[in-house]
């Protein structure tokens, strides 16, 4: 199994700041036949199911506010929150589907400074 | 819009088979473009994939919960089904449904749209 660590598990940013959660696969997502990484990122805010933010690791799913932003490739990923928001207080998941069985990250705790 | 909603007794004893539901609305079940799968969560812990079905009936399934998880469809109620027999207190988790957006063969595929989840625990 491809295994996901997320870094850091807790993060706490000032509002309008920058944050950046890091994301490291166990071997590569990236498949070179098509040149995509098969690598998503999700938002879960208490209470609620995980909400889809990012796929193909940089491909902003519909609705999703620009400021939310994912890169990398290969093994390692990134998602930023350009302008932190209220709003944005969460957990946020890495998830790899380039191989059975999809896995998670363990989650990052974003909070307010 | 898509809604899932999913379905099932909340709480169990050792050794039973947990079966839950999935009833799809707003869409079809039957779209080639997605597969339809299964999600849990122990409370206070991250999310454990356990697998995804077809509308043909092809299933895909993590090694780890294998032996013991069967999913199934009905495509004329527009749902699928999760069983996963024998459990424990390990079992204890919420559990999601989800649609997958088909990103190749054998199962796999991005998660876009979720139930609100639904509570199982295992206590004797």
């Amino acid at each position: 199994d491809i295994v996901m660590t997320q870094s850091p598990d807790s993060l706490a940013v000032s509002l309008g700041e920058r944050a950046t959660i890091n994301c490291k696969s166990s071997q590569s997502v990236l498949y070179s036949p098509n040149n995509r990484n098969y690598l998503a990122w999700y938002q879960q805010k208490p209470g609620q199911p995980p909400k889809l933010l990012i796929y193909w690791a940089s491909t902003r799913e519909s609705g999703v506010p620009d400021r939310f932003s994912g890169r990398g490739s290969g093994r390692d990923f990134t998602l930023t929150i350009s302008s932190l928001q209220a709003e944005d207080v969460a957990v946020y998941y890495c998830q790899q589907y380039y191989s059975s069985p999809q896995t998670f990250g363990q989650g990052t705790k974003l909070e307010i400074k | 819009q898509l809604q899932l909603r999913e379905s099932g007794p909340g709480l169990m004893k050792p050794s039973e088979t947990l079966s839950l539901t999935c009833t799809v609305s707003g869409g079809s079940i039957s779209s080639s473009s997605y597969y339809w799968g299964w999600i849990r969560q122990p409370p206070g812990k991250g999310l454990e994939w356990i697998g995804t079905i077809d509308y043909s009936g092809n299933t895909n399934y993590t090694s780890s919960l294998k032996s013991r998880v069967i999913i199934s469809v009905d495509t004329s109620k527009n749902q699928f089904s999760l069983e996963v027999s024998s459990v424990t207190a390990a079992d204890t988790a919420v559990y999601y449904c989800a649609r997958h957006f088909k990103t190749g063969n054998h199962g796999r595929g991005y998660c876009d749209s979720w139930g609100q989840g639904t509570l199982v625990t295992v206590s004797s």
